[in-house]
This record gives structure tokens, C-alpha cells and sequence, in this order.
């Protein structure tokens, strides 16, 4: 069984730093593309990041491109998205989600983590 | 950047009606070398995260319920439930995969009258 664990998330001021992790079981993690999609509170979904199965490609959403980075350690079966310059409406709960073998599309979800921007 | 634009916002059934969500794309997402319409649907239940339903526009998930059926191609689409239970009260959303930024819809609210 596929399973995806949100950490790292909780409250923080205006233009700090946060480090989100998504523990993967259940499947080769080094086989997948990894994305990381957000849901403000009350909100929407908004894609915010994938990264390639090797880690060698990356994409990003304009709302955060330059602030965000995300990462993998395929021997930790690990995703990674680090957050700086954050500001009040990056606020969200934040999922990492399993990308298709075939496609950009998302066949499983974490439970997700809240960051809460806030002074 | 392609815009995905779902309606109604809002949708009040009662059970066992056909309850019908319209997604439609601000460019087309088929793509002519495999013919294939990138295009998913999804159901977030409260408090949950989202379920994936249906992929390449039509095809079901495995484990989802033969209700739920996807259709249309290039930039109108249609996630489809005949028979409305109480368990598919949720938000359904619809996300284009035909190229990054991988946009979602705003999202459809389905209640049960």
C-alpha cells in the first residue's frame, strides 16, 4: 500500500524559512515523479512543484519560483520542499502526491501538513 | 499559463439523480500525436485529501465506483455521476496535465438536497 507522510509543517513569521518532508512507503520511490500540490485554507487546489525521478529536473509554480526549492533523497525514500521568503498567502495545508508511472496526473496523496505565515 | 474553469460552483441533488460538473480549458488539452486528452478529475471528501477518479479524460480508476464516468475532448469536458449516493458529497476538481504549470479547476461543491 502506497503511503505518504506530510511533515515539518507549523507556524511561522513573514519572510521566514520552513522545511517540509514526505516519507514514502509502499512503491520504488526512486521510479516516481514527486509533486507537491497546496490547498489554502477553505481554498482550492494549487499545483506548487514536481521533481523528476532522478531529481534532475524540477518545475514550479510562478507564485513561488525563486523562494521554493524541492528535493529528493531516493535512498531515504524522501521528498523534500524547502520554503524561504514565505510570506502570509503561501499559508496552507501543503500534500505531496505520488505523479502516475505514465503522467503528470496523481494517483495517491499524503494527508498533508499546515504552514500557518503569520506575525 | 491554461486556465481550467469548472461550473456550477455549487450543486444541490437529491439521491439517486444524475449529477453532471463541467470543466472547460483555456486551450486545448489534446494532444494530436497520441490523441489523448490530459485531463483528470478528482474528489476531496471533508477533511480529507484528494482522490484521483478519472485520467486521460475518461478512463476510471481502479477501485472507483462505475458511476462516476468522464467524457469530452480538446477543451469541454464532463465528470458524470448517474446515481447520486450519500458518500459523494465532496468537492471535485479537474486538472489539465498537458503542460506545466499543472493547473487545477476551482473546484465544485456537490450537497445532497
Amino acid at each position: 500500500e502506497v503511503q505518504l507522510l506530510e511533515s515539518g509543517g507549523g507556524l511561522v513569521q513573514p519572510g521566514g524559512s520552513l522545511r517540509l518532508s514526505c516519507a514514502a512507503s509502499g512503491f520504488t520511490f526512486s521510479n516516481y515523479v514527486m509533486t507537491w500540490v497546496r490547498q489554502a485554507p477553505g481554498k482550492g487546489l494549487e499545483w506548487v512543484s514536481f521533481i523528476s525521478d532522478s531529481g534532475d529536473r524540477t518545475s514550479y509554480a510562478d507564485s513561488v519560483r525563486g523562494r521554493f526549492t524541492v528535493s529528493r533523497d531516493n535512498s531515504k525514500n524522501t521528498l523534500y520542499l524547502q520554503m524561504s521568503s514565505l510570506r502570509v498567502d503561501d499559508s496552507a495545508v501543503y500534500y505531496c502526491a505520488k505523479n502516475s508511472t505514465v503522467d503528470y496526473y496523481f494517483d495517491s496523496w499524503g494527508q498533508g501538513t499546515l504552514v500557518n505565515v503569520s506575525s | 499559463d491554461i486556465v481550467m474553469t469548472q461550473s456550477p460552483d455549487s450543486l444541490s441533488m437529491s439521491l439517486g439523480e444524475r449529477a453532471t460538473i463541467n470543466c472547460k480549458s483555456s486551450q486545448t488539452i489534446l494532444y494530436s500525436s497520441d490523441n489523448k486528452n490530459y485531463l483528470a478529475w478528482y474528489q476531496q471528501k471533508p477533511g480529507q485529501p484528494p482522490n484521483l477518479l478519472i485520467y486521460w479524460a475518461s478512463a476510471r480508476e481502479s477501485g472507483v465506483p462505475d458511476r462516476f464516468s468522464g467524457s469530452g475532448s480538446g477543451t469541454n469536458f464532463t465528470l458524470t455521476i448517474s446515481s447520486l449516493q450519500a458518500e459523494d458529497v465532496a468537492v471535485y476538481y479537474c486538472q489539465q496535465y498537458y503542460t506545466s504549470p499543472f493547473s487545477f479547476g476551482q473546484g465544485t461543491k456537490l450537497e445532497i438536497k
